[in-house]
């Protein structure tokens, strides 16, 4: 297993369009996290999963935002109508359930002009 | 609110010299107490889950410890490499919440 893998690394994109992000956890954990942060801040929690089900989101993730776990394997996180506030490193993390030792993939670095 | 609060925020020691990183917490029912490592344009890396008070953990020059109100991420004879920022983290429900973290650059 080569970790979580998250794709792309990084991707510039007008305002106003749509971005997608895909997460590609560790096989064997039932928990997949997304993450934000921004220039000189921790992570911030947008949402998590167990297994395919989406169990809570942030208040942070708003109506643009939609993340989806099909399977329970890989995620993708979408962002609909990109605004410059969206500009952000985007975290994936997974887990096994109860396990706080989150293993984090490098992150898609969102660039919105 | 519950929160953490890292200090310093920014830290440079020369090779060789030791020191420590605080996480002060107000937390109701802190259910564990973390510590990543994050270099520059990747992900944050494990390092420690702390859960009572009076708890130790190590890893090669790293040491945490926990109190009832804070924890302590003790460097021994940093080196270059161990630059990077450490972010501390409490477990809430069934996910952590970070905090910002500390920037801590080791001088050759």
């Amino acid at each position: 297993d080569t970790g979580v893998s998250q794709n792309p690394r990084h991707k510039i994109t007008k305002r106003g369009q749509n971005v997608t992000f895909r997460c590609d956890p560790i096989s064997e954990h039932n928990r997949l996290y997304w993450y934000r942060q921004t220039l000189g801040q921790g992570p911030e929690f947008l949402t998590y999963f167990q297994n395919e089900a989406q169990l809570e989101k942030s208040r942070l993730l708003s109506d643009r935002f939609s993340a989806e776990r099909p399977k329970g394997s890989f995620s993708t996180l979408e962002i609909q109508r990109t605004e410059q506030g969206d500009s952000a490193m985007y975290l994936c993390a997974s887990s096994l359930l109860q396990n706080y030792g989150y293993t984090f993939g490098s992150g898609t670095r969102l660039t919105v002009v | 609110e519950d929160q953490v609060t890292q200090s310093p925020e920014a830290l440079r020691l020369q090779e060789g010299e030791s020191s420590s990183l605080n996480c002060s917490y107000t937390v109701s029912g802190l259910r564990g107490l973390f510590w990543y490592r994050q270099d520059p344009g990747k992900g944050p890396e494990f390092l420690f889950t702390l859960y009572s008070a009076g708890e130790e953990k190590e890893k090669e020059r790293l040491k945490a410890t926990l109190t009832k109100k804070e924890s302590f991420l003790h460097i021994t004879a940093p080196k270059p490499e161990d630059s990077a920022t450490y972010l501390c983290a409490w477990g809430r429900d069934d996910k952590i919440i970070f905090g910002k973290g500390t920037r801590l650059h080791i001088l050759p």
